[in-house]
């Protein structure tokens, strides 16, 4: 999948929960993206990091945390006030410059609740 | 809101047929634009793009049309075979990348 792995590949979060989803990629892009996506639904954007120690809220990111320590890592942590966790969440890198401006995409974390 | 969407959610086609399958896009400064390929379960695969400064963009067995008169987008995809069965969904870059909900192409033997 393009040099990007997301792990696991399906995850049970039981009420209460936290859980973190792991995204590395060995690219050597900057920028970073996690997206979930509903059945019959475009993909949404939950945050975006254009570079290491800085990100930035998308368009649904409540109930959601990251952390870009490293450039390569992206986690994404599900916190129990995320009410609808259950969803395919897909993280994407790409590299910086109009030449490089592909997403590419991991395999996904498939997530459900118990 | 606007959004980048199909005009076709389902397509069956049968298998050595061409197929074609189209998207609106929603902001006309967007200068860039794919088409992905995304099967059950997994995550999108890169197929083909085109920038706005063209009409058209032929990759294997896929061309992209691009007409930005009406933001139009649309994938060819030449004798179709059955490893093409999956969701297509095309995306604009700016303001920030959004994608279409994806049309499900079947095809049949």
């Amino acid at each position: 999948d393009g040099g990007i792995t997301q792990s696991p590949k399906y995850l049970f979060r039981k009420e209460g929960q936290n859980v973190t989803l792991s995204c590395e990629q060995n690219l050597n892009h900057d920028a970073m993206y996690w997206y979930r996506q509903d059945p019959g639904q475009g993909l949404r954007l939950i945050y975006y990091s254009q570079i290491v120690n800085d990100f930035q809220k998308g368009d649904i990111a409540e109930g959601y945390s990251v952390s870009r320590e490293k450039k390569e890592s992206f986690p994404l942590t599900v916190t129990s006030a995320q009410k609808n966790p259950t969803a395919f969440y897909l993280c994407a890198s790409r590299g910086q410059g109009s030449t490089n401006e592909k997403l590419f995409f991991g395999s996904g974390t498939q997530l459900s609740v118990l | 809101g606007e959004s980048v969407g199909l005009h076709l959610p389902t397509l069956s086609v049968q298998e050595g047929d061409n197929s074609i399958i189209n998207c609106a896009y929603s902001n006309s400064a967007s200068d860039y634009f794919i088409w992905y390929k995304q099967e059950s379960g997994k995550g999108p695969q890169f197929i083909i793009d085109i920038r706005s400064n063209m009409d058209k963009r032929q990759g294997q067995r896929v061309t992209v049309l691009l007409n930005k008169t009406v933001k139009h987008l649309s994938l060819q995809i030449a004798a179709t075979q059955p490893g093409d069965s999956a969701v297509y969904f095309c995306a604009e870059n700016l303001p920030r990348w959004r994608f279409g909900a994806g049309t499900r192409l079947t095809v049949k033997p």
